[in-house]
């Protein structure tokens, strides 16, 4: 099992604020990356660091971490944001790099 | 920009070796600054990162595939590989390679992968 939780499955009513959160606690000394996956596609990167988003990321993508757990925050959720959505940090070592489980985001 | 391409064998038999090639192209692994990482994606979705390595040949790998698992670079084409002995059905997956950036951000240690290959599927079946 991963040392990175992630709830299975969250949806949002389109245009709301979702919030996916990351839970391990390498988590209290690594900050998390943030991947969106659509089906048939590869993990594209929309967050890292404290609150970083990659050149061509929308500004509604926004990043938070506290304590053991990281936070991936889509302000005004879009019918194309509806993906899966990875973490990706340290383990408890800090030697490994680990993925959570993945969350499934469903825009309503 | 940089942009990654895996290739290699889409079918493998049960306890041979795996192995996928990932060019590199609109950058030089040589360049330094990044490790180069290889990640897999089970047909149930998990993703798991299988290693990674510097341009200089250093190499870092899961402590699950260790035993299995090598990387390589090979600088003057602009490549890097994986080889994953003795595999079986539960190797199948796609395999994704990536650029791989570990360093400081505002207050505190970060890393994150990007941009990733397309990914190649790999079956492992007799």
């Amino acid at each position: 099992s991963s040392e990175l939780t992630q709830d299975p499955a969250v949806s949002v009513a389109l245009g709301q604020i979702v919030t996916i959160t990351c839970q391990g606690d390498s988590l209290r000394s690594y900050y998390a990356s943030w991947y969106q996956q659509k089906p048939g596609q590869a993990p594209v990167l929309v967050i890292f660091g404290k609150d970083n988003r990659p050149s061509g990321i929308p500004d509604r993508f926004s990043g938070s971490s506290s304590e053991n757990t990281a936070s991936l925050t889509i302000t005004g959720a879009q019918a194309e944001d509806e993906a899966d959505y990875y973490c990706n940090s340290r383990d408890n070592s800090g030697d490994h790099v680990v993925f959570g489980g993945g969350t499934k985001l469903t825009v309503l | 920009q940089v942009q990654l391409q895996e290739s290699g064998p889409g079918l493998v038999k049960p306890s041979q070796t795996l192995s996928l090639t990932c060019t590199v192209s609109g950058g030089s692994i040589s360049s330094g600054g990044y490790y180069w990482s290889w990640i897999r994606q089970f047909p149930g979705k998990g993703l798991e990162w299988i290693g990674n390595i510097y341009y200089s040949g250093n190499t870092y790998y899961s402590p699950s595939l260790k035993s299995r698992v090598t990387i390589s670079v090979d600088t003057s084409k602009n490549q890097f590989s994986v080889r994953l002995s003795s595999v079986t059905a539960a190797d199948t997956a796609v395999y994704y390679c990536a650029r791989h950036r570990v360093g400081q951000c505002t207050g505190g240690s970060c890393e994150w992968l990007d941009p990733w290959g397309q990914g190649t599927l790999v079956t492992v079946s007799s």
